[in-house]
């Protein structure tokens, strides 16, 4: 069966970066994109960027460009998403979703809190 | 940037009653229309993907209609489960987004 499995819970300073990973398994991972959303506490769903792990390619949210990178290890079926230079407004929790065709979103990662706090 | 919008912002109903949601997006998104449910402290789930195929397993009773700009989710006979927020997402252009969402509550 398909299962995103994210990296744990992050407390990170303002200023500060963070990676968090999302290792998938049971289908073959150059098939279908990858996707991140987050969502702040209390907050809507916001589209953060994708990429696909056959070619690299990339989009992402103009909101964020510059500060996200999202890339991919085929070797371990793993994507990740670094954010820099976080601020306060950055907490939230973060999930991946695999991008089925369009790309919509079936099947989803449990989701990592990010918490920016001094 | 496609800006979607949904109604209304919650919607009160009782079980065995069905519920109407709605989202509207800033220009024509074709069919490519999204709805995901979310419960608390759960990620979101696929419920309808082009606007009204129903994902896998979930119930007949969710339904999505419309394209274009008009869209609309359609629950019947709600059942305890189903109380939750929903949220639409266009995927016809990048940026990808996403409605601010309906939250759905028992009347």
């Amino acid at each position: 069966q398909v299962q995103l499995v994210q990296s744990g819970a992050e407390v990170k300073k303002p200023g500060a970066s963070v990676k968090v990973s999302c290792k998938a398994s049971g289908y073959t991972f150059t098939t279908y994109g990858l996707s991140w959303v987050r969502q702040a506490p209390g907050q809507g769903l916001e589209w953060m960027g994708w990429i696909s792990p056959y070619n690299a390619n990339t989009h992402y949210a103009q909101k964020l460009q510059g500060r996200v990178t999202v890339t991919t290890d085929t070797s371990t079926s793993t994507a990740y998403m670094e954010l820099r230079s976080l601020r306060s407004d950055d907490t939230a929790v973060y999930y991946c979703a695999r991008a089925a065709p369009g790309p919509h979103f079936d099947y989803w990662g449990q989701g990592t809190l990010v918490t920016v706090s001094s | 940037e496609i800006v979607m919008t949904q109604s209304p912002a919650t919607l009160s109903v009782s079980p065995g009653e069905s519920a109407t949601l709605s989202c509207r997006a800033s220009q024509s998104v074709s069919s490519n229309l999204a709805w995901y449910q979310q419960k608390p402290g759960q990620a979101p789930r696929l419920l309808i993907y082009g606007a009204s195929t129903r994902a896998t397993g979930i119930p007949a009773r969710f339904s999505g209609s419309g394209s274009g700009t008009e869209f609309t989710l359609t629950i019947s006979s709600l059942q305890s489960e189903d109380f939750a927020v929903y949220y639409c997402q266009q995927y016809n252009n990048w940026p990808l987004t996403f409605g601010q969402g309906t939250r759905l509550e028992i009347k």
